[in-house]
């Protein structure tokens, strides 16, 4: 059974750094075929897509966000940490993590989600 | 503005059949495989439809996919009370090497 949950702070000030982990179960995060992607989604928006990461650490970042991003995993603790800079309020939102593969299978398994308030 | 282009609303009676559209272009749709998602009020979307009409184990068979050059269509049969919710279309964008969403077409069932 795959299971994933997000973790991190509930608020976070302007220019701050958000630091989020997403802890999995389920899966192992050691071949080039399995991956975690973060897709954020602000209120009443529609969801977007962040960054992924694969097992053999092919990481791939939203062209919009590519500066503010890193994603790094550590397989043996079966995390994936997505890393955001300078964050404003329009970043407020809830975060997701959610399994990947490269079978073109969709995002089939997804976390509870972590609200995020950007606020001074 | 979303990569990909959804009506905002759609409703229908119990019972119908709606279809909601997603436009995209040649980089996203056009070559790529569309994904479906369903999000219900306060939970995480829910996949419904990969590879642009294929079903994951457990989702019924009255939404189905569909897709024609640079437009794809998610379609729902029998339409019921529960199936009010925000509907997404996905899809690998190769000119921003990422995944893009639409902007969410919000079913009402009346």
């Amino acid at each position: 059974q795959i299971t994933l949950k997000e973790s991190g702070p509930t608020l976070v000030k302007p220019t701050e750094t958000l630091t989020l982990t997403c802890t999995f179960s389920g899966f192992s995060l050691s071949t080039s075929e399995v991956g975690v992607t973060w897709i954020r989604q602000p209120p009443g928006k529609a969801p977007e897509w962040l960054a992924l990461i694969y097992g053999n650490d092919y990481k791939r970042y939203s062209a919009f966000l590519k500066s503010r991003l890193i994603i790094t995993k550590d397989t043996s603790k079966n995390q994936v940490v997505l890393t955001m800079t300078n964050m404003d309020p329009v970043d407020t939102g809830t975060y997701y993590c959610a399994h990947d593969s490269r079978n073109y299978k969709g995002f089939e398994y997804w976390g509870q989600g972590t609200l995020v308030l950007v606020s001074s | 503005q979303s990569v990909l282009t959804q009506p905002p609303s759609a409703s229908g009676t119990p019972g119908q059949r709606v279809t909601i559209s997603c436009s995209g272009s040649s980089s996203n749709i056009g070559t790529k495989y569309v994904y479906w998602y369903q999000q219900l009020p306060g939970t995480a979307p829910k996949l419904l439809i990969y590879r642009d009409d294929q079903w994951p184990s457990g989702v019924p068979g009255r939404f189905s996919g569909s897709k024609s050059g640079t437009s794809a269509s998610l379609s729902i049969s029998g339409l019921r009370s529960e199936d009010e919710a925000d509907y997404y279309c996905a899809a690998w964008d190769s000119s921003l090497s990422g995944v893009v969403f639409g902007g969410g077409t919000k079913l009402t069932v009346l």
